[in-house]
């Protein structure tokens, strides 16, 4: 069955570094999330991407983040200068639909990221 | 701001136990609602409702939605020790074709 991957599974980077973190969406899926979800709390959505451009971001998606699909199957989310309260698990979705609510929308298995 | 409120927090069953988990929402303009299942990692999608009264059923699990009340319940039958994780629901809504708003989950804990 495809699946959304994603890589590393756990980063740890130092406050002030920049980060990418990578997926894999599944491959005729055409609209791309990232999603973040700090220890305890609720998984936050952050922007979306289709059509090699952002969708809509959250407030939290500020000048700090950036995100790119490079090449026909990989996409990143870049933090540009990472902050103590970046550590969180962040998560990558993929659809193939969107619009009229149909937009079930499938997880990878996260990225850890600790910033030190 | 839309809000998506689940309950219990957290449940503590034993094998064999039938559970009802609950999400209640407040959001401008409701497109669907989502239930997933959080093990260790990733959000594994369950259902999608977008209709009133209509039950998804997958195995032990079904769900339903009530559009006028404003909430789905999560029903799993003859409870298995692989049940126990976070289920989350989320809600697609308003202006927005690709945000889902989540709630905070319940953690559900199946005892042998």
């Amino acid at each position: 069955e495809p699946e959304v991957t994603q890589t590393p599974s756990h980063q740890v980077t130092q406050m002030g570094q920049e980060v990418i973190l990578r997926c894999v969406p599944i491959s005729n899926h055409l609209y791309f999330y990232w999603y973040r979800q700090i220890l305890g709390q609720k998984v936050e959505f952050l922007v979306s991407f289709y059509n090699n451009e952002i969708s809509e971001k959250s407030e939290i998606f500020d000048d700090q983040f950036s995100v790119e699909r490079p090449d026909g199957s990989n996409f990143t989310l870049k933090i540009r200068s990472t902050k103590l309260e970046d550590s969180a698990m962040y998560f990558c979705a993929s659809s193939n639909r969107a619009g009229s609510g149909y937009n079930e929308q499938f997880f990878g298995p996260g990225t850890r990221l600790t910033v030190l | 701001e839309d809000k998506v409120v689940q309950s219990p927090l957290s449940l503590v069953v034993h094998e064999g136990d039938t559970v009802t988990l609950n999400c209640s929402y407040e959001v401008t303009n409701f497109r669907s609602l989502l239930w997933y299942k959080q093990e260790k990692k990733a959000p594994t999608f369950l259902f999608m409702l977008t209709s009133s009264g209509i039950e998804k059923k997958s195995g032990r699990l079904s769900s339903i939605l009530d559009k006028k009340e404003l909430f789905s319940i999560l029903n799993i039958t003859a409870t298995q020790t692989g049940d126990s994780a976070v289920y989350l629901c989320a809600v697609n809504s308003g202006g927005s074709n690709y945000k889902l708003t989540f709630g905070k989950g319940t953690l559900l804990t199946v005892n042998p």
